[in-house]
């Protein structure tokens, strides 16, 4: 059974600051991995997705790698701003586009 | 273009009562999902479909149905609520290998 693990629960952090949030998986037949943000009382909005052939994606700040062999995946937030407030959830494919998920990282950037 | 969108967004329920659960998607995506949300537990999988007509178990199945009667629609149906079922669940859609989009979210108490 897949297991995604997120290290650590929860960062805190002065703005301006760049960090590294970690996501780990046991079994490396995936088809891709997404890293989602999600606000208090919000759903969960898509950040990246790194497909199963890809390294990494970027998107403005952020940046996602993967390296399946290794189960592990990182999201990169570069300069990071108040507004990054939030919990970062990890989730992986197995097929059928079934995700199995996190528990995220719940991130608090200080001005 | 609402995206994804939940019905209700709040629901008190007492023991033994049942409800349904509505997620409707203008996107055309063939693939959606029901999840649950709680505290140290993350999003767990209850019930997704493949397309119209189509349903599937997922990870926690029991004391759910759903039903795709309509490519737009995925109803997620409590027979008969119990204190457990308490949670937040989130819709999502999906088209093929990219990105899942969600629901806002339906915060569901059951007393």
């Amino acid at each position: 059974k897949q297991e995604v693990t997120q290290i650590p629960a929860a960062l805190s952090v002065p703005e301006g600051e760049n960090l590294v949030l970690n996501c780990s998986f046991t079994d490396s037949a995936i088809y891709n991995l997404q890293w989602f943000r999600q606000d208090p009382g919000k759903g969960l909005t898509s950040l990246l997705l790194i497909q199963s052939s890809q390294r990494e994606q970027t998107s403005g700040r952020l940046n996602a790698s993967l390296d399946k062999s290794s189960g592990r995946s990182t999201l990169y937030i570069a300069a990071s701003q108040p507004g990054d407030s939030a919990t970062y959830l990890c989730a992986v494919d197995q097929g059928a586009q079934k995700l199995v998920f996190g528990q995220g990282t719940r991130l608090t950037i200080n001005p | 273009n609402a995206g994804v969108t939940q019905t209700p967004k709040f629901r008190v329920l007492k023991t033994g009562q049942s409800m349904t659960l509505l997620c409707a998607q203008d996107m055309n995506h063939e693939y959606m999902y029901w999840y649950r949300q709680d505290p140290g537990m993350g999003l767990r999988l209850i019930h997704y479909s493949v397309g119209e007509g189509t349903t599937a178990k997922g990870e926690v199945p029991d004391g759910y149905n759903v039903s795709r009667l309509k490519k737009q629609n995925f109803l997620l149906g409590l027979e008969s609520a119990a204190p457990s079922q308490t949670s937040v669940y989130f819709c999502a859609t999906q088209r093929g290998n990219t990105e899942a989009f969600f629901g806002q979210g339906t915060r569901l108490t059951v007393v």
